[in-house]
């Protein structure tokens, strides 16, 4: 499978924490998105990585990718129990026009 | 701006009877993605649309399955002869131009086979 794989499964966290989750994928990319996912919802865009870009940053959020370990990573800091919700990322593999998209960390955020 | 609609959000139906679920993307998206998401897990590709092109149909699980996108809009998945195994829930996305734009998903259709 060319599916990424998060990591931890489930996290549960105090609000005001930090959490910080792990992305693993197999091919070589052109980028990496994550996205998140209120139960019952679509899933929303979060944050685009470039295979040439290292970190970025959108509000709360901060994401690393290292090609070389062909790894990611999420951190979302001062959490709040909005952020409670399944945090997926996805791979644009440079070959096909399929995305491929993670079995997601579970994230609550207790208030 | 209105956002990826899909409709139904649920349908129950009969194993061995036909499906056949719409997704209208957001206006001026040249892409559009099918997936299925079963519980708890993540999402599986099905089947991709990208302009006048021939579709990428390359997730499609069996041919039981297809999809048509209409006028380089609405789209609608079709499953004939359902079975339980067939029970999901189906998302819809679409981008802008392709896999290097952020996808738009809709809240999907839950559907159960009895």
């Amino acid at each position: 499978s060319q599916q990424g794989e998060e990591d931890p499964q489930a996290l549960s966290i105090q609000e005001g924490e930090n959490a910080t989750m792990n992305c693993s994928y197999k091919t070589s990319i052109n980028n990496l998105q994550w996205y998140r996912q209120n139960s019952g919802r679509g899933l929303v865009h979060l944050i685009l990585i470039r295979s040439n870009e290292r970190e970025k940053h959108s509000g709360r959020l901060r994401v690393t990718l290292d090609t070389s370990k062909k790894s990611s990573s999420l951190l979302i800091t001062a959490s709040r129990a909005a952020d409670t919700a399944s945090y997926f990322c996805a791979t644009d593999p440079n070959t096909g026009n399929q995305f491929y998209f993670g079995t997601g960390t579970s994230l609550t955020v207790i208030p | 701006g209105a956002g990826v609609s899909q409709s139904p959000s649920n349908k129950v139906t009969e194993k061995g009877k036909d499906v056949e679920l719409r997704c209208d993307p957001i206006s001026g998206h040249t892409a559009l993605y099918w997936y299925r998401q079963s519980l708890g897990q993540g999402l599986e590709f099905l089947i991709y649309f990208q302009g006048n092109s021939a579709p990428d149909k390359s997730g499609l699980p069996s041919d039981r399955f297809s999809a048509e996108r209409t006028g380089g809009s609405v789209s609608t998945l079709t499953i004939q002869r359902t079975q339980q195994e067939d029970s999901a829930v189906y998302l819809c996305a679409s981008s802008l131009t392709g896999v290097e734009q952020p996808q738009h998903f809709g809240d999907g259709t839950r559907l159960s086979i009895l």
